[in-house]
């Protein structure tokens, strides 16, 4: 059981904006920055956004993110097949001194 | 270019030990805190812990409190990972990343833990 929620699947059709949402609590997502990765399949998780809803630099702009109270979103915009992939939202967690993560949310472009 | 590179995976009985290294490159390695992420087969992503820049301040998952040490030697631009007692669960993919926003992460390195 992870602590912050992600919904497990999602999908799409190329062209499309699909939302992934995610929620957390006062002691995480309430009192810091959320953090979205991408993990293409075998691969590392790579960064896709920070600090709510900052890209680091090479990130298309189809990529964006927010946060509001305890929960926050990723939202993709003019999907595209090589989308598809694990997103994990993460937030430091105050009370448990660790970074907590959500279950993920596996992307299907249809 | 920043590269985190992991090694020191392997298969292990249960009840034994293994030490992970991960080695830096492409950045000041002590101007940043760091990391370990770990991914049990086809599971989701699981922190595990973390030293401060100097070493000095680590902290914790509950899962490996008291059988696993991070250390850090910024001399040598390395991250190392101690495991002790080390059990079937603790089988998966282990990641250091960089930094206070898990900037960058390595390849991985694979811990099997099996008799």
């Amino acid at each position: 059981q992870s602590v912050l929620t992600q919904p497990p699947s999602a999908s799409g059709t190329p062209g499309q904006r699909v939302t992934i949402s995610c929620s957390g609590s006062s002691s995480n997502i309430g009192s810091n920055y959320v953090y979205w990765y991408q993990q293409l399949p075998g691969t590392a998780p790579k960064l896709l956004i920070y600090s709510n809803n900052q890209r680091p630099s090479g990130v298309p702009d189809r990529f964006s993110g927010s946060k509001s109270g305890t929960s926050a979103s990723l939202a993709i915009s003019g999907l595209r097949s090589e989308d598809e992939a694990d997103y994990y939202c993460a937030a430091w967690d105050d009370s448990l001194s660790g970074w907590v993560f959500g279950g993920g949310t596996k992307l299907t472009v249809l | 270019e920043v590269q985190l590179v992991e090694s020191g995976g392997g298969l292990v009985q249960p009840g034994g030990s293994l030490r992970l290294s991960c080695a830096a490159s492409g950045f000041t390695f002590s101007s940043y805190e760091m990391n370990w992420v770990r991914q049990a087969p086809g599971k989701g992503l699981e922190w595990i812990s973390y030293i401060s820049r100097s070493g000095s301040t680590m902290y914790y998952a509950d899962s490996v409190k008291g059988r696993f040490t991070i250390s850090r030697d910024n001399a040598k631009n390395s991250l190392y990972l101690q495991m002790n007692s080390l059990r079937a669960e603790d089988t998966a993919v282990y990641y250091c990343a960089r930094g206070s926003g898990l900037g960058y992460w390595g390849q991985g390195t694979l811990v099997t833990v099996s008799s």
